[in-house]
C-alpha cells in the first residue's frame, strides 16, 4: 500500500493569513509517460462529503477559490491557502491515485481559526 | 452534471450484512469506476473498493474476504455488501466516482463526483 502521512495534524491560523498542509507518500506519484503525479487534495466539513479541490497534484477543480493551490512532485506535495477565510475552516485530505488497491488518503488537517 | 444518490439500512447487529445502494444521475455508468469509502466517526477516509458497469471490481486487501459489490446497469446503479459486520464497521459510507477503463487500459481519477453519505451503525 502506498501510504499518504499528512502534517501537521492541524493547525491554526488567523483570518486572511497563509494556510500551508504537507502531504508526503510513501512512493513516487509521479508517472513519466505523462508528466502526471496522481495526487488530489480534498475539503471536507461536518456532516458532508469530501469535495475535490485540487488533482494532478496542483489543478484547481471548477468554482474553486483561487486562493487555494496545490504544489509537489514524487512524495512531497503541498496544499496552500493563501488568505484564510471562515469558511475554509475544515479538514483536508490528500489522496493518492497512482497504484490500487488501494487508492489511500492521508489521515486529515484540520484547520481551524485563530 | 452527476449526482450521486445513495440509500441502505442504517442500524445493523453484530454478524449481519451491510448492504448499500447508489443510484447515479446526470450521465450513465459508462466507462468509470464506481467506489465505496467510508469514514469511521471522528476519523479518516478508508477506501473499500471499486466496479465498473461491466462488473470488474478492485477491493481493497484488508476487507476483501467480506465485500462484495455490483452492478445493474439497467438500473444505473451499484451496490456494497459487507458480511459479518462488527462494531468497526460503524462509519459514514459514501459512493463515488472514480477512474474510467477501455479493452486495454486503466486510466486513474481522483473522486470528483460523491453521494452524499450513509452512517451505518453496528450495535447489539
Amino acid at each position: 500500500d502506498i501510504v499518504m502521512t499528512q502534517s501537521p495534524d492541524s493547525l491554526a491560523v488567523s483570518l486572511g493569513e497563509r494556510a500551508t498542509i504537507n502531504c508526503k507518500s510513501s512512493q513516487s506519484l509521479f508517472y513519466n509517460s505523462n508528466n502526471k503525479n496522481y495526487l488530489a487534495w480534498y475539503q471536507q466539513k461536518p456532516g458532508q462529503p469530501p469535495k475535490l479541490l485540487i488533482y494532478w497534484a496542483s489543478i484547481r477543480e471548477s468554482g474553486v477559490p483561487d486562493r487555494f493551490s496545490g504544489s509537489g512532485s514524487g512524495t512531497d506535495f503541498t496544499l496552500t491557502i493563501s488568505s484564510l477565510q471562515a469558511e475554509d475552516v475544515a479538514v483536508y485530505y490528500c489522496q493518492q491515485y497512482y497504484s490500487r488497491p488501494p487508492w489511500t488518503f492521508g489521515q486529515g488537517t484540520e484547520v481551524e481559526i485563530k | 452534471q452527476v449526482q450521486l444518490q445513495q440509500w441502505g439500512a442504517g442500524l445493523l447487529k453484530p454478524s449481519e450484512t451491510l448492504s448499500l445502494t447508489c443510484a447515479v444521475f446526470g450521465g450513465s455508468l459508462g466507462d468509470h469506476y464506481w467506489s465505496w469509502i467510508r469514514q469511521p466517526p471522528g476519523k479518516g477516509l478508508e477506501w473499500i473498493g471499486e466496479i465498473n458497469h461491466s462488473g470488474s471490481t478492485s477491493y481493497s486487501p484488508s476487507l476483501k474476504s467480506r465485500v462484495t459489490m455490483s452492478v445493474d446497469t439497467s438500473k444505473n446503479q451499484f451496490s456494497l455488501k459487507l458480511t459479518s459486520v462488527t462494531a468497526a464497521d460503524t462509519a459514514v459510507y459514501f459512493c463515488a466516482r472514480g477512474g474510467t477503463s477501455d479493452s486495454s487500459n486503466f486510466y486513474p481519477e481522483y473522486f470528483r463526483h460523491w453521494g452524499q453519505g450513509t452512517l451505518v451503525t453496528v450495535s447489539s
